[in-house]
């Protein structure tokens, strides 16, 4: 089945560190998204991506960085994690028609 | 004024009640409608889309566009407990080079058995 996986699905890193949160999915869709989201909050778009090689920053000013190499995989890195960083990450990928598809997010805690 | 506007809610609604949730948008090329439900420390699903001026049902769902009020609206008839989520509205604006996603905040909807 046609799905979209990140992982971890849970982190906590200490300061300074630096990560990688996974993101792929098997719908060949072009366009892919990372959203960040504290709790009970709004979805704020950091990154996104219209297909290999093309990436762009979101309304969110972030620190993060993102790759495209391939059309499945759209990862994102905290070169030096920090504790305001600590949030929920999550990615989502879109269709030309039909709305997004959200993975089950990373929920990051940078102590 | 925000692109997406939603009733951040609560919304409370007895059990077997038709719930009413609104989304109204700001910009008149916006050409496409989404309604996601998204669970307490979940993330979003989609339930419905819809791109044409009227009525779309899908189960116990009904999303109704007005593009000349620039609002659209996702019915819930007969809601139950399992209901009670947040439900984000999000619009497809044309941008150059393509469209641009805007969601709205979301409403807070509880069901009450």
């Amino acid at each position: 089945e046609a799905d979209i996986y990140q992982t971890p699905r849970y982190l906590v890193i200490g300061t300074g560190k630096k990560i990688t949160l996974e993101c792929s999915q098997t719908m060949g869709h072009d366009k892919m998204y990372w959203y960040q989201q504290d709790p009970g909050m709004e979805l704020h778009l950091i990154h996104y991506s219209y297909g290999v090689n093309s990436t762009e920053k979101g309304d969110l000013s972030s620190e993060s960085t993102v790759s495209r190499i391939r059309t499945e995989h759209f990862p994102l890195t905290l070169e030096s994690a920090r504790p305001s960083h600590t949030s929920q990450y999550l990615c989502a990928s879109r269709g030309e028609i039909r709305g997004y598809t959200f993975g089950s997010g990373t929920r990051l805690t940078v102590v | 004024q925000k692109e997406v506007e939603q009733n951040s809610g609560p919304l409370s609604v007895p059990e077997g009640a038709i719930a009413s949730l609104n989304c109204t948008y700001s910009d008149r090329g916006s050409q496409s409608f989404f309604w996601y439900r998204q669970y307490s420390g979940k993330s979003p699903e989609l339930i419905m889309f819809i791109y044409s001026n009227g009525d779309k049902e899908d189960g116990r769902f009904t999303a109704q566009l007005n593009k000349a009020s620039q609002y659209v609206s996702l019915l819930i008839r007969d809601s139950q407990p399992s209901d009670s989520a947040t439900y984000l509205c999000a619009v497809n604006i044309e941008r150059s080079g393509g469209f641009k996603t805007i969601f709205g905040a979301g409403t807070r909807l509880f069901v009450k058995a």
